[in-house]
């Protein structure tokens, strides 16, 4: 069955310093979303692409948050400078067009920690 | 205002017994409803989804739901759980026009051997 692959599963930090987390969503999906989840909350979208163009960026935080997804395929979320409040699970998903564009399958998520 | 509401944080239930998860949502155009779940320190799985048609939907797992438009409700049903049912169980809503998946903050199912 065809995953969402996102790397690392585990990040420890320190604040101030950057940190990246990387998405290969499933081949052919066309939309790729970040989620973060903080600790006994829900997950709340940080961006959505539409192929590599943003069409919902509207609840991440700009100045030190940014999103790539360069060739419409894979895609890197970066922090910087990390702080303490970043720590979450860090959750992409991807959906495919037409009829399969609602189910969204999700990454197992980047776990991160700043100390 | 929420567009997802959960009610119960966390559900004990012994295992065999049946459980129910509660969902509400808030909208005034129609939606697609949602339950994932989550097992710990990993990302979510869908469970079931309502897109449209009959009301009564079945997911993985023995676990189904029903689409209560008078009630806006999608409550989340099993009518007997296992100790690997242990998880966080999110529902979460599409609005049509947003296109947006909220999820509500979820509820934690243990099971009592």
């Amino acid at each position: 069955e065809a995953e969402v692959a996102q790397s690392p599963r585990y990040k420890i930090t320190e604040k101030s310093q950057a940190v990246a987390f990387w998405c290969d969503p499933i081949s052919g999906h066309a939309t790729l979303y970040w989620y973060r989840q903080i600790l006994g909350q829900g997950p709340e979208l940080l961006v959505q692409f539409q192929d590599e163009s943003v069409v919902d960026d509207s609840q991440l935080p700009k100045d030190r948050f940014s999103a790539e997804r360069l060739k419409g395929v894979d895609s890197t979320l970066k922090i910087q400078p990390a702080e303490l409040g970043d720590s979450a699970m860090y959750l992409c998903a991807s959906s495919d067009r037409g009829v399969g564009a609602n189910v969204l399958t999700f990454g197992a998520g980047s776990r991160l920690t700043v100390l | 205002a929420q567009s997802v509401t959960q009610l119960d944080s966390q559900v004990p239930v012994f295992e065999e017994a049946p459980v129910e998860l509660r969902c509400n949502y808030s909208s005034s155009v129609s939606v697609y409803l949602f339950w994932y779940v989550q097992y710990p320190n990993q990302g979510l799985q869908l469970l079931l989804k309502y897109l449209s048609g009959s009301t009564l939907v079945k997911g993985i797992n023995g676990f189904e739901a029903e689409f209560n438009k008078s009630q806006t409700s999608f409550h989340l049903r099993k009518p007997s759980v296992h100790i690997s049912d242990t998880a966080e169980y999110f529902c979460a809503v599409i609005k049509f026009g947003n296109e947006k998946l909220t999820f509500g903050t979820g509820t934690r199912l243990t099971i009592i051997p």
